[in-house]
């Protein structure tokens, strides 16, 4: 079955240090690949995506994520991580079957302790 | 440049009710989406609109939900009559067109709690 996985509900990192959320996807074929951020209150912002090319995509906030096609994995990165990064991380792709509309995982839920 | 509205952003009403969701999308954008989060689980769609016309509705329970985006700009979602499972928050979207490769820009929500 399809299916978009984020295996980390909550992480928890300190003020300064690096991140990484995992998202791993299950489909025939690369997907278009989303990394979108919700926080308290607030609609979801798109950090950053991937369609084709360069697998490294940097985007707003400081984020960067990897594409591994052998892995099946779209991992979403930060160097430093700041409190205000604090928020839920959702991993979505599209494009499958000609469709529009996008599909998520979970969700992580990050906590940044100063 | 404005976001996507929505309104109201909390609602509370009793099983068996109706209640009815507005979203105004970003000018000039010709795609809108409703979806729907439940707490813990990711966003789901419900609907998508191609200007006035319906996309996709597969995943709408028909029974209870409908949608309509009348000339092509603004949007309602109404539900009727609520189930306790209808609790979550419903999301709507907008993109400039259609395609996977267009930004989808969210608006901020409408909490409901169905008691």
């Amino acid at each position: 079955a399809q299916s978009v996985t984020q295996p980390d509900i909550h992480i928890t990192v300190s003020e300064g240090a690096s991140l990484e959320l995992r998202c791993n996807y299950s489909y025939g074929a690369t997907p278009y690949l989303f990394w979108y951020v919700q926080s308290p209150g607030q609609g979801l912002q798109l950090l950053l995506k991937y369609f084709s090319g360069d697998t490294l995509v940097q985007g707003i906030k400081g984020f960067e994520a990897e594409f591994k096609r052998s892995q099946s994995s779209f991992n979403l990165r930060k160097p430093s991580v700041h409190w205000s990064d604090a928020a839920e991380y959702f991993c979505a792709v599209g494009g499958l079957a000609g469709a529009n509309n996008l599909f998520f995982g979970t969700g992580t839920r990050l906590t940044v302790i100063p | 440049e404005a976001g996507v509205a929505q309104s109201p952003r909390y609602k509370i009403i009793e099983k068996r009710q109706s209640v009815a969701f507005w979203c105004n999308p970003i000018s000039g954008h010709a795609t809108l989406y409703w979806y729907q989060q439940i707490l813990g689980q990711g966003p789901k769609l419900l609907i998508q609109f191609q200007n006035n016309g319906v996309v996709d509705d597969s995943q709408l329970p028909k029974d209870r939900f409908s949608a309509e985006r009348l000339k092509g700009v603004d949007s309602t979602l109404k539900i009727q009559p609520a189930k306790l499972e209808d609790s979550a928050v419903y999301l709507c979207a907008s993109s400039l067109v259609a395609g996977p490769s267009y930004e989808q820009y969210f608006g901020p929500g409408t909490r409901l709690t169905v008691t």
